[in-house]
């Protein structure tokens, strides 16, 4: 059954530095999605991406995230400036459109310290 | 306003009792989706089960069922012959717009905490 990845699974940065998260979608899927959920919590939605934009961002996802889609397969979350409280587990979810399902990866645990 | 409440942090169950997770949202589109998702200690995402608004009948996959009653705004999943297996986090969560339409986010409750015991 085709599935989300996500790379790493866990990354460990020190404040101020630069992160990149890697996430590969459902091939025939058009939609994505990263959420976070800092530990203990619940799942926030980051942003949703379409057709090379980005669709809808929540006030979380400020000028340090970006999101990009660099080729047909990948898709990326880049913080530009990690600070302490963006420790958290991030997930890449995607959808056909179609169906009504958000298939989620299995996420990327991000530590700042 | 919160958008999805999830009122249980935590709840206990027999293993083979049913157990009911509470969940109430709140919406003025008349176009939703509720969703349960299963998250495990190793916390991947395990999505469980899917109610439309206009769907007739209350969602059933397996030992899961959700009880959708829209008047009350509640989607309560029922899960029965519990297993061991089931202790975990249980997240409620809305997509609101129509249903296909695939750039609709999804809202989470806080989530309830559920321990089998043997």
């Amino acid at each position: 059954e085709p599935e989300v990845t996500q790379t790493p699974s866990h990354q460990v940065t020190q404040m101020g530095q630069e992160v990149i998260l890697r996430c590969v979608p459902i091939s025939n899927h058009l939609y994505f999605y990263w959420y976070r959920q800092i530990l203990g919590q619940k799942v926030e939605f980051l942003v949703s991406f379409y057709n090379n934009e980005i669709s809808e961002k929540s006030e979380i996802f400020d000028d340090q995230f970006s999101v990009e889609r660099p080729d047909g397969s990948n898709f990326t979350l880049k913080i530009r400036s990690t600070k302490l409280e963006d420790s958290a587990m991030y997930f890449c979810a995607s959808t056909d459109g179609q169906g009504y399902e958000q298939y989620f990866g299995p996420g990327t645990r991000l530590t700042v310290t | 306003a919160q958008k999805i409440t999830q009122t249980q942090p935590g709840m206990f169950v027999q293993e083979k009792e049913a157990v009911t997770l509470d969940c109430t949202y709140d919406t003025s589109d008349p176009s939703y989706g509720l969703f349960w998702y299963k998250q495990p200690s190793s916390g991947e995402m395990i999505f469980l089960i899917y109610q439309g608004s206009y769907d007739q009948q209350n969602a059933t996959e397996g030992r899961y069922s959700l009880n959708f009653q829209k008047a009350r705004k509640s989607a309560n999943l029922v899960i029965s012959a519990s297993q061991l297996g089931d202790s975990a986090m249980y997240f409620c969560a809305m997509r609101e717009g129509p249903f296909s339409g695939g750039y609709n986010k999804l809202i989470f409750g806080a989530g309830t905490r559920l321990a089998v015991h043997p």
